[in-house]
């Protein structure tokens, strides 16, 4: 069955530094990926799509890569600000037609201390 | 335009009573999908809906839950004699997908579910 994989592990850095999440699946040739923010006792907020003839997207101090080979999706946040701090998902779409039925990864969840 | 709408907020059902979830897309947006997190889990995808119509609930239990998306008001999310393992956070997402064409989802702020 699909499956997706994000660094289970907090990842903790500096602001002004830049984070960079994983996000690795397998058993699946996905037509595109997207990028959600949850914060905490919140519902998830899209951040970005990407498809899958698109090597990378970009949006103000985001950027996604999508490597179909390698299967695996890289999220940066570069100059990174306390405000930052939430936990990410990646997601793909498993249904047929692209249906929009979406699988997630657990998360990664970011920490930027001043 | 407002976002996506759940109620309620919070629900606390006794082991076999029912519980019913609300969901209000977005303006225009006639697509709508439930997914569950339970504590220390991802989100899990549960049923895909369109107006009047099921398209997916492959990811629903198949006994005791149960979808609509009526013609006119919220789509309903319901789960009949509630046990404690049905605890979570119920997420409702709309999107504006028309045809083959791909579109983000909006969630909504979700309804957590405690059965005692």
């Amino acid at each position: 069955s699909q499956k997706i994989e994000q660094n289970s592990e907090a990842l903790n850095i500096q602001e002004g530094k830049t984070a960079t999440l994983t996000c690795n699946y397998t058993n699946y040739s996905p037509a595109y990926l997207q990028w959600y923010r949850q914060d905490p006792g919140r519902g998830p907020v899209f951040l970005l799509l990407i498809r899958e003839n698109e090597k990378e997207k970009r949006k103000e101090r985001l950027k996604v890569t999508f490597d179909t080979t390698l299967k695996q999706s890289l999220f940066h946040i570069t100059a990174s600000q306390p405000a930052d701090s939430a936990t990410y998902l990646c997601a793909l779409d498993i249904g047929s037609s692209n249906t929009g039925k979406l699988i997630f990864g657990q998360g990664t969840t970011l920490q930027v201390k001043p | 335009n407002a976002g996506v709408m759940q109620n309620p907020r919070h629900l606390v059902r006794r082991r076999g009573q029912e519980a019913r979830l609300r969901c209000s897309p977005m303006k225009g947006h006639s697509h709508v999908y439930w997914y569950r997190q339970l504590p220390e889990e991802g989100l899990k995808f549960m049923v895909y809906l369109q107006k009047e119509n099921i398209i997916d609930e492959s990811g629903m239990p198949k006994e005791r839950f149960s979808a609509e998306f009526p013609k006119e008001g919220p789509s309903i999310l319901r789960i009949q004699q509630v046990v404690r393992g049905d605890s979570a956070a119920y997420f409702c997402a709309s999107s504006p997908r028309q045809g083959a064409t791909v579109y983000e989802q909006y969630f909504g702020p979700g309804t957590r579910l405690t059965v005692t």
